[in-house]
């Protein structure tokens, strides 16, 4: 079985640009996450979708990122103008349903982002 | 407070002894919790998940849970120097995942 697909694996910006990323799910799995992972933190949830709606996007800066899910499967998330703090690596993650007790999900290879 | 609170470490055991991880959180309601495993430059891997109050083991790990003490670690046996890597733990709240800030495992030889 296929894992996470994510690309591109890394990106170097400098600020004020913008950049996209793009994440491919687990085939069949309806709920996919997008975290923030800056250094020496744990993931932060950004925002999560159940098929092609969201669940949560309240730590989603909704002024500068944004995110999509079309069809239900492919998402891409964006950020537009980038700062200097959103330099970090971006999970996507990816579970077969939106369970209260089974809530296992399967991260991609991250996306490593450096904003100069 | 923070929502799950680990000690960032780094925690030093030698090879073949036993490394003790471990997790609070605030959220009294949470039911699921889980440890995640992950290497420098990697994706976060899940190890151990659990569910109810005491023990859970698989292989060389084992996972306590206390609800009423709000504390849930990760013991692992054996330690070789592969386990070298940074543990998450991770809290279910209302369908999401909370994370800690993880703690960094050393095992010498």
């Amino acid at each position: 079985e296929a894992g996470v697909a994510q690309s591109p694996r890394y990106k170097i910006i400098e600020k004020r640009q913008s950049v996209a990323f793009w994440c491919n799910p687990i085939s069949g799995h309806a709920t996919l996450y997008w975290y923030q992972q800056i250094l020496g933190q744990g993931p932060k949830l950004l925002i999560q979708f159940q098929n092609n709606g969201v669940v949560d996007d309240s730590q989603l800066p909704k002024d500068r990122f944004s995110a999509e899910r079309l069809k239900g499967v492919d998402s891409t998330l964006k950020i537009q103008p980038a700062k200097l703090e959103d330099s970090a690596v971006y999970l996507c993650a990816s579970s077969p349903w939106a369970g209260t007790l089974a809530n296992e999900q399967f991260f991609g290879p991250g996306t490593r982002l450096t904003v100069l | 407070q923070k929502e799950v609170e680990q000690n960032s470490g780094p925690l030093s055991v030698p090879e073949g002894a036993i490394a003790s991880l471990n997790c609070t959180y605030s959220d009294r309601g949470s039911q699921s919790f889980f440890w995640y495993r992950q290497y420098s430059g990697k994706s976060p891997e899940l190890i151990m998940f659990i569910y109810s109050n005491g023990d859970k083991e698989d292989g060389r790990f084992t996972a306590q849970l206390n609800k009423a003490s709000q504390y849930v670690s990760l013991l692992i046996r054996d330690s070789q120097p592969s386990d070298s890597a940074t543990y998450l733990c991770a809290v279910e709240n209302t369908d999401k995942l909370i994370f800690g800030t993880g703690t960094r495992l050393q095992v010498f030889p």
